[in-house]
């Protein structure tokens, strides 16, 4: 079964730079989520976005954003990088239970580990 | 906000044997999600198993099963005849049902230790 897809898998850059990252979620999902897991950590939820629009949202650094787009892919844009921000990002993806108006069990990607020098 | 509290940073077990996993959960909300996921050393995030809370029959999935008691917020998760590919970090995560509040909540992990 086609399962959420992450690129890139590793990415380095240096303080201050910016990154982006991308979200391929399972065909017919219409919701992305991004989450952030430092080194020995739980995962922390930044964002979500169900239809291309933003759904939920959680310790998202304002110098983080993201979007949706009409394909369903999604990306994480990150700015001013700093040190604090390597991390294991996740993208999680899942379809909505519009009887319930809820989201249901979410999959995850591989992730992209980011390591900022 | 919800919180999800899980007692032990490590277990260790037996190959073959049956080990069960803590979790303990607060919540004002009726209706939610329960979720165990295991993070093996790829990091890979696995779902292992979910439970529904307006569902008063426990989760199984082959060899995992949950023990749901709603009353007591409580979540754990017994795993029978321990495997070595169990190896993992688990971790327990809560979702509130309502369309909107879609972020899970983890717990801190259970790093699972399989002995052969």
């Amino acid at each position: 079964a086609a399962g959420v897809i992450q690129s890139p898998r590793h990415l380095i850059k240096e303080k201050r730079e910016t990154a982006t990252l991308k979200c391929y979620p399972i065909p017919r999902h219409d919701t992305v989520y991004w989450y952030q897991q430092g080194p020995g950590q739980d995962p922390q939820f930044l964002i979500s976005f169900y239809e291309k629009m933003q759904s939920d949202k959680g310790s998202i650094p304002d110098r983080f954003s993201a979007q949706q787009f009409s394909d369903y892919h999604s990306e994480l844009n990150m700015s001013s990088l700093e040190l604090g921000d390597s991390a294991l990002y996740f993208c999680a993806s899942s379809s909505r239970d519009r009887a319930r108006d809820s989201t249901d069990t979410q999959y995850f990607g591989p992730g992209t580990r980011l390591t900022v020098l | 906000a919800q919180t999800v509290t899980q007692s032990q940073p490590e277990m260790s077990v037996q190959e073959a044997e049956t080990v069960t996993l803590s979790c303990t959960y607060d919540t004002s909300e009726s209706d939610y999600y329960l979720f165990w996921y295991k993070q093996p050393p790829s990091r890979q995030m696995i779902l292992v198993i979910r439970q529904e809370a307006y569902k008063q029959q426990n989760a199984t999935e082959n060899r995992f099963s949950v023990n749901f008691q709603k009353a007591a917020k409580s979540f754990s998760l017994k795993i029978s005849d321990s495997q070595l590919g169990d190896a993992a970090m688990y971790f327990c995560a809560y979702k509130d049902s309502g369309g909107g509040a879609d972020g899970l909540t983890f717990g801190k992990g259970t790093h699972l230790i399989i002995q052969p």
